[in-house]
């Protein structure tokens, strides 16, 4: 069994391009969802995919967008980059879209720098 | 390794000793309060979890106790090994979606 594995690990980019980051799920797994972890703070949900629909978003805006595909592979796309948006990103699979105890798997995360 | 928390609330405990880490969650209708732990330069891995309904739940060497009358949620580990040495994160979750809120962090530094 497989575990949640995200790419690419660390990217630079400039401000005002766009950056596409790429997650499988760990095994069995339906739902994936995205985080932003700023250094120095706790990881922030930007939204979360299940079955190829997304059925949750936290305050992040539009330019801030995603994909789940038939595998439950997702991508997290992020257009007109800002330096804020420089963090760790990361991905989260489980088998269901609700939290039920125990099974919400974290990725290692992509590094993305804002220049 | 990159550095997870920079400015973080420090808790510094020697090796051998049982540890206590604390935590205020905000949102009295979280159904599910969980304690991660984050390495330097890795994703959170999960330690122990426990439901609204329990205010006491044991694992191997950790403890998570959860106080819903003034909204805190604390993690014991014992007999601390310098392997604990991490960024621990509570987070909160109302079950309704996989969306957990994070708590600020705490480092735990062991000592020899």
């Amino acid at each position: 069994e497989t575990g949640v594995t995200q790419s690419p690990t660390h990217l630079i980019k400039t401000r005002g391009q766009q950056v596409t980051l790429r997650c499988s799920s760990q095994s069995g797994h339906n739902t994936v969802s995205w985080y932003q972890q700023a250094l120095g703070q706790g990881p922030q949900f930007i939204f979360q995919y299940y079955r190829e629909e997304e059925n949750g978003r936290g305050n992040f805006p539009p330019r801030f967008s995603g994909l789940q595909f038939p595998n439950y592979s997702s991508e997290l796309n992020v257009n007109a980059l800002e330096l804020d948006d420089s963090a760790l990103y990361l991905c989260a699979s489980s088998s269901d879209y609700y939290y039920g105890g125990g099974e919400l798997f974290f990725g290692e995360g992509s590094r993305l720098t804002v220049l | 390794g990159e550095s997870v928390g920079l400015h973080l609330p420090t808790l510094s405990v020697q090796e051998g000793d049982n540890s206590i880490i604390n935590c205020a969650y905000s949102n009295s209708a979280s159904d599910y309060f969980i304690w991660y732990k984050q390495e330097s330069g890795k994703g959170p891995q999960f330690i122990i979890d426990i439901r609204s309904n329990m205010d006491k739940r044991q694992g191997q060497r950790v403890t998570v106790l959860l106080n819903k009358t003034v909204k805190h949620l604390s993690l014991q580990i014992a007999a601390t090994q310098p392997g604990d040495s991490a960024v621990y994160f509570c987070a909160e979750t109302s079950g309704t979606a996989s969306k957990l809120t994070f708590g600020t962090g705490t480092r735990l530094q062991v000592t020899l």
